[in-house]
């Protein structure tokens, strides 16, 4: 079972930031936070990881918790290509798998 | 630089059949996944290969479902033979590495979406 939850779903108008929230209150040390998301009748793709600091790149934003039992997900800028199904998952980086939860349905609303 | 593929795209075939799914990862990745999605929730691992050996099958049903990664290229997932809870979306994924250094994130194919009926 994932040990991530995340809302089912969440609504952002078009141009605003959209943050979206994850719980991974049991997330251990040398575990990272990983974020993918999914558009439809796609694969997974790849946005952004961390560990403990705050992470930005070209996709988003990770801004995680100092004890490390939350973090959010923000698109600064959202666009009508931003709706899809978002997914936080918790692993390390000694073998542990990916474990996918639900995900977040995020609609990007014009 | 080229995404992984997979064949086909969409397959139908009745309860009992067999069907065959074909994965070329991204050239110099090492290891490979097959995951199932079913409709509504994420996608749960089935196998994990690395280079043309099985580190993870402890999710595959192996009464009907079989992977292979000849060569420690390309790899093909079987399902001989098919019930009507394996209508899903079958992704493949590939990594440089499979752990043991950090952020090896997983590339994923479009996948192949199969109906049992």
């Amino acid at each position: 079972d994932a040990k991530t939850t995340q809302p089912t779903s969440m609504d952002c108008a078009e141009g605003r930031a959209a943050n979206l929230p994850c719980n991974h209150s049991t997330i251990s040390g040398n575990e990272y936070v990983y974020w993918y998301r999914q558009i439809h009748s796609q694969g997974p793709q790849y946005i952004i990881h961390g560990l403990k600091n705050n992470e930005t790149n070209e996709m988003a934003s990770l801004i995680i918790t100092e004890d490390r039992k939350s973090s959010t997900l923000i698109l600064p800028h959202a666009t009508l290509r931003d709706t899809a199904v978002y997914y936080c998952i918790d692993r390390d980086n000694y073998g542990q798998n990916f474990v996918f939860g639900p995900g977040t349905r995020l609609s990007v609303l014009p | 630089e080229a995404g992984v593929a997979q064949s086909p795209r969409y397959k139908i075939i009745e309860k009992r059949q067999s069907v065959a799914f074909w994965c070329n990862p991204i050239s110099g990745h090492a290891t490979l996944y097959w995951y199932q999605q079913i409709l509504g929730q994420g996608p749960k691992l089935l196998i994990q290969f690395q280079n043309n050996g099985v580190v993870d099958d402890s999710q595959l049903p192996k009464d009907r479902f079989s992977a292979e990664r000849l060569k420690g290229v390309d790899s093909t997932l079987k399902i001989q033979p098919a019930k009507l809870e394996d209508s899903a979306v079958y992704l493949c994924a590939s990594s440089l590495g499979s752990g043991g250094s950090p952020a090896y994130e997983q590339y994923f194919g479009p996948g192949t979406r199969l109906t049992v009926t």
